[in-house]
């Protein structure tokens, strides 16, 4: 069936560089995309969201850009910091109703 | 606002026996509750998606009378593991979402396990 998956299993990246998640979708008719950010133990944690009608989104220190050509979603950290340390799920929605489909995550490890 | 919570966060039970995971929305209305399941090292999955005072619908592969699900009132949604076996022993995490809107708001999560 419809799946989302991600490229990149784990992510070392340095204190105060940027970081980039990447994540494939394959379920064109979903309608919006979200990041969620989990830690050990921890339910996910809401990051950023994007809609099907738009190709960038910004927050604090978090972009998502969309490219619906190629059903890809990436997240970008700016900055990163030890805190940002966890474990990073894609999910997309509204193909089925209010359901998520998450992809299969990527862990962040910041190293200082 | 939009805060979940789950209780208990860490149950330890023997095999054969029963155990009642509760999920409330405190500060806001859930017309829809959603129970994931999650694997060491692994993604969540959905196991089933329960409305307030209807039927839960599980995802294929849900056993729907080993995980009962009830959404009686707009705050509060149970997941009852039953007879519970060793293979249940995982991440349990609920979330939940206002009528009209497509955002979840999870809980923090219940680790179970069975002996």
């Amino acid at each position: 069936g419809e799946s989302v998956g991600l490229h990149l299993p784990t992510l070392s990246v340095q204190e105060g560089d940027n970081s980039i998640i990447n994540c494939a979708y394959s379920n064109s008719a979903s309608d919006y995309f979200i990041w969620y950010k989990q830690e050990s133990g921890k339910g996910p944690q809401f990051i950023i969201d994007i809609r099907s009608n738009m190709d960038k989104r910004q927050g604090q220190r978090v972009t998502v850009l969309l490219n619906k050509t190629v059903k890809h979603l990436s997240l970008q950290i700016a900055a990163t910091q030890p805190g940002d340390s966890a474990v990073y799920f894609c999910a997309e929605g509204g193909a089925a109703g209010n359901k998520l489909t998450f992809g299969g995550g990527t862990r962040v490890l910041v190293k200082p | 606002g939009a805060v979940v919570s789950q209780h208990p966060s860490r149950v330890i039970c023997k095999s054969g026996t029963s155990v009642k995971i509760e999920c409330r929305s405190l500060d806001f209305q859930a017309t829809t509750m959603f129970w994931y399941r999650q694997f060491p090292k692994k993604s969540l999955m959905l196991m089933a998606t329960s409305n307030e005072g209807s039927k839960a619908t599980y995802e294929q592969g849900v056993e729907k009378d080993k995980f009962l699900i009830n959404h009686a009132s707009l705050t509060l949604s149970t997941l009852t593991v039953t007879s519970a076996h060793p293979e249940d022993s995982s991440f349990y995490i609920c979330s939940a979402s206002r009528a009209g809107g497509y955002e979840q708001y999870f809980g923090p999560g219940t680790r179970l396990t069975v002996t």
